[in-house]
């Protein structure tokens, strides 16, 4: 049981480049979520899926686009990165069958964009 | 606008003695809280939560402590152990069905040998 991972684990990218960063869960959870981790900032919520099929915008989803490919994955894509979206993204799956239900986060992904 | 504030960037405590971390919001709405803890490189974890119903939740060595006429609540580690050094960050669901929480910025507990 790997409970969430994420891939790639560090990555460099040129402004203008396009990654898409990598999440899945084995732990059935019907919702899924894209956070970036930035200095004095907290977590900050990019993308979530609610649940299989759906996709919602969180507080910071400019630059972003996601794709909830199956059950068990949630893909986070950059079209074209920018210096801004330099961070630690962190993946996070949970099962919101009672509201305050805890979320289980990947290790993260460490992106710099030069 | 953060809904979510921990004021103390970081905290240094000696083991054994009693670590305090502080967390204020803003809306009154919220009706649930969580704390995380982190380490570095890795992803945060579940420590202990409360609902609004309640004034105290305890587990173990962690207690969190709400009071919602002032808007803050704190948890409190007794006894502080070395292990216990990570990111501490406080969170609260947005809405009814829980998709959106707001994370503070976290609190950096540093504990002393």
């Amino acid at each position: 049981n790997a409970g969430v991972t994420q891939t790639p684990k560090f990555q460099v990218l040129k402004t203008g480049q396009s990654m898409t960063l990598q999440c899945a869960q084995d732990m059935n959870h019907n919702s899924m979520y894209w956070y970036r981790q930035d200095p004095g900032m907290g977590l900050r919520l990019i993308y979530y899926s609610a649940s299989e099929g759906t996709t919602d915008k969180g507080e910071v989803p400019n630059g972003y686009n996601v794709s909830r490919l199956n059950k068990r994955e949630f893909s986070l894509r950059l079209e074209s990165a920018a210096p801004s979206q330099t961070s630690v993204y962190f993946c996070a799956s949970s099962d919101y069958s009672v509201v305050g239900e805890t979320q289980y986060f990947g290790p993260g992904t460490r992106l710099l964009v030069l | 606008d953060q809904q979510v504030k921990q004021n103390s960037p970081s905290l240094s405590v000696q083991e054994g003695r009693i670590s305090i971390l502080n967390c204020d919001y803003t809306n009154s709405m919220f009706d649930y809280f969580l704390w995380y803890k982190k380490y570095p490189a890795e992803g945060p974890t579940f420590l202990i939560s409360i609902s609004s119903i309640k004034d105290k939740n305890e587990d173990g060595r962690f207690t969190v402590f709400l009071n919602k006429s002032a808007k803050h609540l704190s948890l409190h580690i007794v006894p502080s152990q070395p292990g216990d050094s990570a990111v501490y960050f406080c969170a609260a669901p947005i809405d009814t069905g829980g998709f959106k929480t707001i994370f503070g910025a976290g609190t950096r507990l540093f504990v002393k040998a």
